[in-house]
């Protein structure tokens, strides 16, 4: 099945910047997460989100499901070297489960 | 509250073998799915079950199946490995069914390597 769009793909910033990175498809979906994932673990779910137009926060961490239903953005305020990793945006429609193919984040301190 | 636990952690198969992977859902969730994880292809949708029931599969063959428990733990099964089925396999659970607006907590994986 048609996995989702994220970009970017990677992104090198400086400890303090923000990040911005998102998720778009050409289907409607009723649930968006977000998901961190560390070398060799599981993905970690970092937010989930349930209506259009919703935004959430958790920490430094933002995200909001599209009013269209068909995308999806995560905001990283601040960075730290410790927000590194590969962040996947997933969403949920019907009984079906699509991701992205991540956005790999590096931190310099 | 534990989270979701899969065994084993790491294997490695001989191509021709099959392999069996297990998952215990955090507990009170019924919903499990199963996910394969490769550079490649990124995560992929393997199959979702509630209630000792299949109710959705994703586009992989036969080869892969899986079971639930009355407990609600789970089974994946590969048969006939190849070279391909190296991947990370992530089993993920839910209160509800997938699509029902709820969320799905991951294991940390079982890593497969075919030889």
């Amino acid at each position: 099945g048609q996995q989702l769009n994220q970009s970017p793909q990677s992104m090198f910033i400086q400890e303090g910047e923000d990040v911005s990175m998102n998720c778009t498809s050409s289907s409607i979906f009723n649930t968006w997460l977000w998901y961190k994932q560390d070398p060799g673990e599981g993905p970690v779910l970092l937010i989930a989100l349930y209506k259009a137009g919703e935004l959430t926060s958790n920490g430094r961490l933002t995200a909001q499901f599209g009013i269209t239903r068909k995308d999806s953005f995560l905001n990283i305020s601040a960075s730290i070297p410790s927000d590194v990793g590969i962040y996947f945006c997933a969403g949920q429609r019907n009984n079906d489960m699509r991701f992205g193919a991540g956005t790999r984040l590096t931190v310099k301190p | 509250k534990a989270g979701v636990t899969q065994t084993p952690r790491y294997l490695i198969k001989t191509r021709g073998q099959q392999v069996t992977l297990s998952c215990s859902p955090i507990s009170g969730h019924r919903s499990v799915s199963w996910y394969q994880q490769t550079p490649g292809q990124g995560l992929q949708f393997l199959f979702e079950y509630f209630s000792e029931t299949q109710r959705n599969k994703g586009n992989f063959p036969g080869r892969f199946s899986g079971r639930q428990f009355s407990n609600s733990r789970s089974e994946m099964n590969v048969s006939t490995l190849e070279l391909g089925d190296s991947a990370l396999y992530l089993c993920a659970s839910s209160s509800t069914q997938l699509g029902l607006g709820n969320t799905i907590y991951f294991g940390e994986g079982s890593w497969l390597t075919v030889v």
